[in-house]
């Protein structure tokens, strides 16, 4: 599966947007972007996913560049509860389907 | 959301003894589980691979005569730490996929082993 990069940490403010940044400049064409979040000592959270086009959820939304090389998770309203280390996760899904964790992006959520 | 259940959420264990660790869905038929172990301020590491009914698949590096891991049903996997040592005491997590294809995965809320 392709290696994605994030920022190590990002600081947002309550009642904004938290826009979490993720690189995967060596997607290829059938695997999807996925986002987890994990809070302390927890287990980890499934937020969204997608290929190509955007997605929304209750959570967030997943917004892809056309040629899928990066994308942004977005919380449109961020709260304190938000603060977590959030992983993007590029897979191939099928047979293959494995979930390999990177080191995430924390995000803490000022008030 | 789909639930899945890990049980003990923490365990104390001498060092030498052998413990084993539950993960169940409690409202969906899971075709796969995984097993991570996560230690201090680290990410999680993927263990192994389990499809009911057959041998699991382990992660380069991954002891599998350590780390017996069953998958009777599909609906309950478990991960047996033999002879625990405290280099193994971690947060060790499971999750679990409803179906085949791109679908999310669900996670247990973990179980912190500690080796004395």
């Amino acid at each position: 599966d392709a290696k994605t990069t994030q920022p190590t940490s990002m600081d947002c403010a309550e009642g904004r947007a938290a826009n979490l940044p993720c690189n995967h400049s060596t997607i290829s064409g059938n695997e999807y972007v996925y986002w987890y979040r994990q809070i302390h000592s927890q287990g980890p959270q499934y937020i969204i996913h997608g290929l190509k086009n955007n997605e929304t959820n209750e959570m967030a939304s997943l917004i892809i560049t056309e040629d899928r090389k990066s994308s942004t998770l977005i919380l449109p309203h961020a709260t304190l509860r938000d603060t977590a280390v959030y992983y993007c996760i590029v897979n191939s899904g099928g047979s293959n389907y494995k979930l390999t964790f990177g080191k995430g992006t924390l995000l803490t959520v000022n008030p | 959301g789909a639930v899945v259940s890990q049980h003990p959420s923490w365990v104390i264990c001498k060092s030498g003894t052998s413990v084993k660790i539950e993960c169940r869905s409690l409202d969906f038929q899971a075709t796969t589980m995984f097993w991570y172990r996560q230690f201090p301020k680290q990410s999680l590491m993927l263990m192994a691979t389990s499809n009911e009914g057959s041998k699991a698949t382990y992660e380069q590096g991954v002891e599998k005569d350590k780390f017996l891991i069953n998958h009777a049903s599909l609906t309950l996997s478990t991960l047996t730490v033999t002879s625990a040592h405290p280099e193994d005491s971690s947060f060790y997590i499971c999750s679990a996929t409803r179906g085949q294809g791109n679908t999310e995965a669900f996670f247990g809320q973990g179980t912190r082993l500690t080796v004395v």
